[in-house]
C-alpha cells in the first residue's frame, strides 16, 4: 500500500517560532508538493519539488522555505511562524510519468495552529 | 496552465445520478484532466483521469466533450458517503507543477 506520511497530526506553536513540517514518501516518486488549505479557498500550492535539491515556488511561497535532501523526504519550513499561516498543511507525492495516469497521493495532513 | 472553473456547491438527493462540470478553456494539447476527492480532514484522492471522450471506473464516469475545453464528471445514484469536495484539475503527466482550485462541495442529503 503506498504512504506518504506526515510527521504530525496536529501541532500549536508560538508565534516567531522555527516550524519544522516533514513528508515522507515510500513510492520513490520524483514529484512532492506542499499545500495549504484554507475554508474557502481550496488547496494553494506552496512549493514543489521535482528532484533531490530542486524545488520551486508556487502559489504562495511567502514566509515559508523547502528541503529536500534525500528523494523519499520533503520539509516544509516556517521561518517564524505567524498567526497567519494557522492552517491546515497537505503534503503530496507523484511520480513523473508517460501518457499513462500518474495520481497524485496525499499524506492525511497536518493542522497548524499558531498561537 | 490551464485555468479550470467549477461550481462552488451543489445538493444532491440518495440516489440521484450528480454531474459536476468543469471548464477549462485554456487546455493544451498535452494536458490531461484529472478529477480528486477530499472528505473532511483528510488529503484528497484521485477518482478519475482522462484525455478525451469518456472513461468510466468503478467510481465515476468522466465526459470529455471533442473540444476538450470543459468536462463532465458524473457520480452515478450517490450515497451520503459521497458528500466530498471534488477538485478538476488539467495539466500534463510530466509537469511538476500540479494546481487545485476551490473544488466544488457536494452535500448528499438523505
Amino acid at each position: 500500500d503506498v504512504k506518504v506520511t506526515q510527521s504530525s497530526r496536529y501541532l500549536v506553536k508560538r508565534t516567531g517560532e522555527k516550524v519544522f513540517l516533514e513528508c515522507v514518501q515510500d513510492m520513490d516518486h520524483e514529484n512532492m508538493f506542499w499545500y495549504r488549505q484554507d475554508p474557502g479557498l481550496g488547496l494553494r500550492l506552496i512549493y514543489f519539488s521535482y528532484d533531490v535539491k530542486m524545488k520551486e515556488k508556487g502559489d504562495i511561497p511567502e514566509g515559508y522555505s523547502v528541503s529536500r535532501e534525500k528523494k523519499e523526504r520533503f520539509s516544509l519550513i516556517l521561518e517564524s511562524a505567524s498567526t497567519n499561516q494557522t492552517s491546515m498543511y497537505l503534503c503530496a507525492s507523484r511520480s513523473t510519468g508517460g501518457r499513462s495516469s500518474t495520481e497524485a497521493f496525499f499524506g492525511q495532513g497536518t493542522r497548524l495552529t499558531v498561537v | 496552465l490551464a485555468k479550470t472553473t467549477q461550481p462552488i456547491s451543489m445538493d444532491s438527493y440518495e440516489g440521484q445520478e450528480v454531474n459536476i462540470t468543469c471548464s477549462h478553456n485554456n487546455i493544451a494539447t498535452n494536458d490531461y484532466i484529472t478529477w480528486y476527492q477530499q472528505f473532511p480532514s483528510q488529503g484528497p484522492r484521485f477518482i478519475i483521469q482522462g484525455y478525451k471522450t469518456k472513461v468510466t471506473n468503478e467510481v465515476a464516469s468522466l465526459f470529455i466533450p471533442a473540444d476538450r475545453k470543459s468536462s463532465t464528471l458524473s457520480l452515478p445514484r450517490v450515497s451520503l458517503s459521497d458528500t466530498a469536495v471534488y477538485y478538476c484539475l488539467v495539466g500534463t503527466n510530466t509537469g511538476n507543477q500540479f494546481y487545485f482550485g476551490t473544488g466544488t462541495s457536494l452535500t448528499v442529503i438523505p
